[in-house]
């Protein structure tokens, strides 16, 4: 059974820095793309970041292009977002998701979701 | 810029159908997209990829009663003999080179 399983969400100043953190388990984590994607209170989907199999390609969504840095750590099966300059703007639920498509290939739809952590930028 | 839109809100009877639509805009017909279902106070759930041939993929343990069809830039969603646990956001989701990953606004889906 696939599971991902976010950590690291709370309430932070806004300009300071948080890391979250997914643990995957359940399928071959390296053989696979992983991305973030965030959801403000009462509002849609957003794609935050993607992350090849092999950490060669990262992307970023423009609002979080130069503050935000994801990574992966396949010999743990974890994949990480470093936030930092967190804006008022950033509060959101963060779920981690797992690329859908064949071994190896970077683009392609989401298959698996986690629960999500939330982050909270307040002063 | 690639843009998926969805209607806000639809609404059906308990048993029936529901059609719901997604839109991708001027120039874009070729792209696949994937639909996922969010239940309240829940996480994201994959429902299926819709290819552009019209066939798709679902996840695991998806029901017979959803299934998906296109017709040009417009990509459906079908929910036959609705349940309650129906009731959710459904968003529609595309993906590639030059667009990265996109998401519509989400169909907020009443069950009556």
């Amino acid at each position: 059974e696939v599971q991902l399983v976010e950590s690291g969400g709370g309430l932070v100043q806004p300009g300071r820095s948080l890391r979250l953190s997914c643990a995957a388990s359940g399928f071959t984590f390296d053989d696979y793309a992983m991305h973030w994607v965030r959801q403000a209170p009462g509002k849609g989907l957003e794609w935050v970041s993607g992350i090849s199999w092999n950490s060669v390609t990262t992307d970023y969504a423009d609002s979080v292009k130069g503050r935000f840095t994801i990574s992966r750590d396949n010999a743990k099966n974890s994949l990480y977002l470093q936030m930092n300059s967190l804006r008022t703007e950033d509060t959101a639920l963060y779920y981690c998701a797992k690329g859908g498509a064949n071994s190896g290939y970077y683009y392609g739809h989401f298959d698996y979701w986690g629960q999500g952590t939330l982050v909270t930028v307040s002063s | 810029q690639l843009v998926l839109t969805q209607s806000p809100s639809a609404s059906a009877s308990l048993g029936a159908s529901v059609k719901l639509t997604c839109t991708l805009s001027s120039g874009h017909n070729n792209y696949a997209i994937a639909w996922h279902q969010q239940q309240p106070e829940k996480g994201p759930r994959y429902l299926m990829k819709l290819n552009t041939d019209g066939s798709h993929t679902k996840g695991d343990g998806i029901p017979d009663r959803f299934s998906g069809s296109n017709s040009g830039a417009e990509r459906y969603l079908t929910i036959s003999s609705l349940q309650s646990e129906d009731e959710a956001d459904y968003y529609c989701q595309t993906w590639g080179t030059g667009i990265n990953w996109v998401f519509g606004g989400g169909t907020k889906l009443t069950v009556l």
